[in-house]
């Protein structure tokens, strides 16, 4: 059973176009996140969603806009593609917002604008 | 998040132990201490936590200093599967509206080798 899954694993888009990136946890998770890790493998916390409601927002351009339509999906519109919005992006979940609580993370999605 | 250093990278030979340092001269009272791994190609995976005292868990074995400026995170029998990038990361217990997410530097290129 896939904890949390992402689709697609592959986007290969033109610059200008708008994509949606989809992540679904069956953890009974009520934390989600989505991080992007560049070229470099430098991994940055993008977004965080607790029971549906926005609680982290980590000065990511308004072309990126998360949308959680329940608890256990959090998926990821990027509007006007541009070159540096290439590279992997995971989702992750957790339970609670405890700093013992664990991360799990999804196989990644890699997105690369043409 | 207080900071924490990591060595860039370390070699390992199959089937010996594996000791992977990590400082946090600033780490606060309340910061839990958590390992992370990513496989290539794969999202971070959760090793192990703890907060005093040393933990084990199937996976690896967390020896935390007296003082919990330092700990190391200990792979007891590395296989060529173990090759990855650790990550060392401090997150509060105490968390306010910014919920808790993970923090992640750049992390230590375990190789293991033949």
């Amino acid at each position: 059973d896939t904890a949390v899954s992402q689709t697609p694993k592959y986007l290969v888009t033109q610059m200008g176009n708008d994509k949606s990136i989809k992540c679904e946890q069956n953890l009974g998770h009520d934390t989600m996140y989505w991080y992007k890790q560049d070229s470099k493998k430098f991994l940055k916390i993008m977004f965080s969603y607790n029971n549906k409601e926005l609680i982290i927002n980590e000065t990511v351009p308004n072309r990126f806009s998360p949308k959680s339509p329940d608890k256990a999906h959090l998926n990821l519109h990027i509007n006007s593609l541009e070159l540096g919005d290439s590279a992997v992006y995971f989702c992750a979940s957790t339970t609670g917002v405890g700093g013992a609580n664990v991360l799990t993370f999804g196989a990644g999605s890699r997105l690369t604008v043409l | 998040d207080a900071k924490t250093t990591q060595p860039n990278s370390m070699e390992s030979n199959e089937e010996e132990p594996v000791h992977l340092p990590c400082n946090h001269s600033t780490i606060s009272g309340t910061d839990y201490i958590h390992w992370y791994r990513q496989l290539p190609s794969q999202g971070p995976e959760y090793v192990i936590h703890g907060l005093t005292s040393n933990v084990n868990n199937r996976m690896a074995s967390l020896a935390i200093a007296e003082d919990r400026k330092s700990s190391t995170l200990i792979l007891h029998r590395a296989t060529l599967r173990d090759a990855a990038v650790y990550y060392c990361i401090l997150r509060d217990i105490i968390l306010t509206g910014g919920g808790n997410k993970l923090t992640f530097g750049t992390g230590t290129q375990l190789k293991v080798e033949l």
